[in-house]
């Protein structure tokens, strides 16, 4: 267990629906990222949030959005699901903003 | 620009070492990361490294830093079948993408019986 916590682990949806992934960070750290991963993308950054603040966006599509909220716990909203968006979603967090980060274990998202 | 970029497969007997090679393109990252992928599981840090630093190591695992290439490798010593995984390397970006880390394609390894 890394610490990171991340709710659901398996989530199957239609193509046009909107999910809510959720994480909890690691207790004491206060940024939180998040990140995609896929076959033919590898691993890509979407947001970073660092207490309570959007620090950093990556290649974040306009139908996702994220928060972080006051407990440091963090939301990815995903809307108006694609076929494409099938994928791996990975939370992260770390202290501050160096040193490595400390993963979840995913969220396996299937859009059918 | 940031890149980095790793081989994606590689495969040796249990026993041998294992060496996996990234090279990456921003020379002014601070920190470079190897993390660890097993199948359905999250990304697990295994070791960093700074970038003053030349080599580190710590128990089977050698990592070498070469800036001047920015050629970064791990060096697993014995490698057990445990160790097949996916190995990621990412650095640390700078400036404006300092809060964010860089991750290579990943090098999936089998270690053979």
């Amino acid at each position: 267990d890394s610490g990171v916590t991340q709710t659901p682990k398996h989530l199957i949806t239609a193509t046009g629906q909107r999910v809510t992934l959720r994480c909890s960070p690691r207790s004491g750290d206060l940024s939180v990222y998040w990140y995609q991963q896929s076959l033919d993308q590898g691993l890509q950054f979407l947001i970073q949030y660092y207490n309570g603040e959007e620090r950093a966006k990556g290649n974040i599509l306009e139908r996702f959005s994220a928060q972080q909220f006051p407990d440091l716990h963090s939301e990815l909203n995903l809307s108006s699901l694609e076929l494409g968006d099938s994928a791996l979603y990975f939370c992260a967090s770390s202290v501050g903003q160096g040193g490595g980060y400390t993963f979840g274990s995913g969220t396996r998202l299937t859009v059918v | 620009g940031e890149d980095v970029e790793q081989s994606l497969f590689l495969s040796v007997r249990e026993g041998d070492s294992s060496v996996i090679n990234c090279t990456y393109t921003d020379s002014s990252s601070t920190y470079l990361y190897w993390y660890k992928q097993e199948p359905g599981a999250g990304l697990q840090l295994l070791t960093y490294i700074f970038s003053n630093m030349d080599m580190k190591q710590d128990q089977r695992l050698t990592v070498l830093l070469n800036k001047k290439d920015k050629h970064l490798s791990l060096r697993i010593a014995d490698t057990q079948t445990g160790d097949s995984a996916i190995y990621f390397c990412a650095e640390k970006g700078s400036g404006d993408s300092s809060y964010k880390l860089i991750f290579g394609s990943g090098t999936r390894l089998l270690v053979r019986p």
